[in-house]
């Protein structure tokens, strides 16, 4: 398995344009992850997903952030209208389970807004 | 307000045990203490995970008090390689409904 897929891996973009961030997660895990990691925040959950179900999307940040997950095989975090505090590396994560289970990360995507 | 803590920064020689210590008072009854590495530019990795006891496999092992408030990851035998920042990651029940969390990690230097 080629493990977790996100693309971009970087993505430069003016403050105000939308942004969408993609990951394919590994075969047959059925919880996706999204993680924000900033040097002031740390590593923060944003939202994640059972079966393609939003579980918990509390960590979403504000209504400029949304995520989905159409099918077991793909998910979009999508930001829009970008801003330059969003400037982050953005991670998805699948994994067997919610906790009981290792999550498997995939490489990130480094987002600059200027 | 539901908190997972760890020392910012530790280090060591090589050849020594580090031991990290994760403090997580409002740990969730069921969840898993779970600990990942990450390196620059790259996404955290998985060491270990434990309910309770005692956990070890070939890379650390996961000490878990009776009380289940902390959790402490020992890695024997430090090499030069396992530089890197080292988080915990639980799952709490604090004011509002169950939470993920990592903790702020611990930068670990190992110097020759």
């Amino acid at each position: 398995d080629a493990g977790v897929i996100q693309s971009p891996r970087h993505e430069v973009t003016e403050m105000g344009q939308e942004v969408t961030l993609r990951c394919k997660p590994i075969s047959g895990h059925d919880y996706l992850f999204w993680y924000r990691q900033t040097m002031m925040r740390g590593l923060e959950l944003l939202i994640y997903f059972n079966n393609n179900v939003p579980i918990d999307d509390s960590g979403m940040p504000e209504d400029r952030f949304s995520a989905k997950m159409p099918n077991a095989s793909f998910s979009t975090l999508k930001i829009q209208p970008s801003e330059p505090r969003d400037s982050a590396v953005y991670f998805c994560a699948s994994s067997l389970g919610q906790s009981e289970y290792e999550q498997y990360f995939g490489p990130g995507t480094r987002l600059t807004v200027t | 307000l539901a908190k997972t803590t760890q020392p910012i920064s530790m280090d060591s020689y090589e050849g020594q045990e580090v031991n990290i210590t994760c403090s997580h008072n409002n740990i969730a009854t069921n969840d898993y203490i779970t600990w990942y590495q990450q390196f620059p530019s790259q996404g955290p990795r998985f060491i270990i995970q434990g309910y309770k006891t005692k956990v070890t496999n070939e890379v650390a092992s996961l000490f878990i008090p009776a009380d289940r408030k902390s959790s402490t990851l020992s890695l024997p035998r430090v090499s030069l390689s396992d530089t890197a920042v080292y988080y915990c990651l639980v799952g709490t029940e604090g004011d509002s409904s169950y939470k993920l969390i990592f903790g702020s990690g611990t930068r670990l230097l190992v110097r020759p």
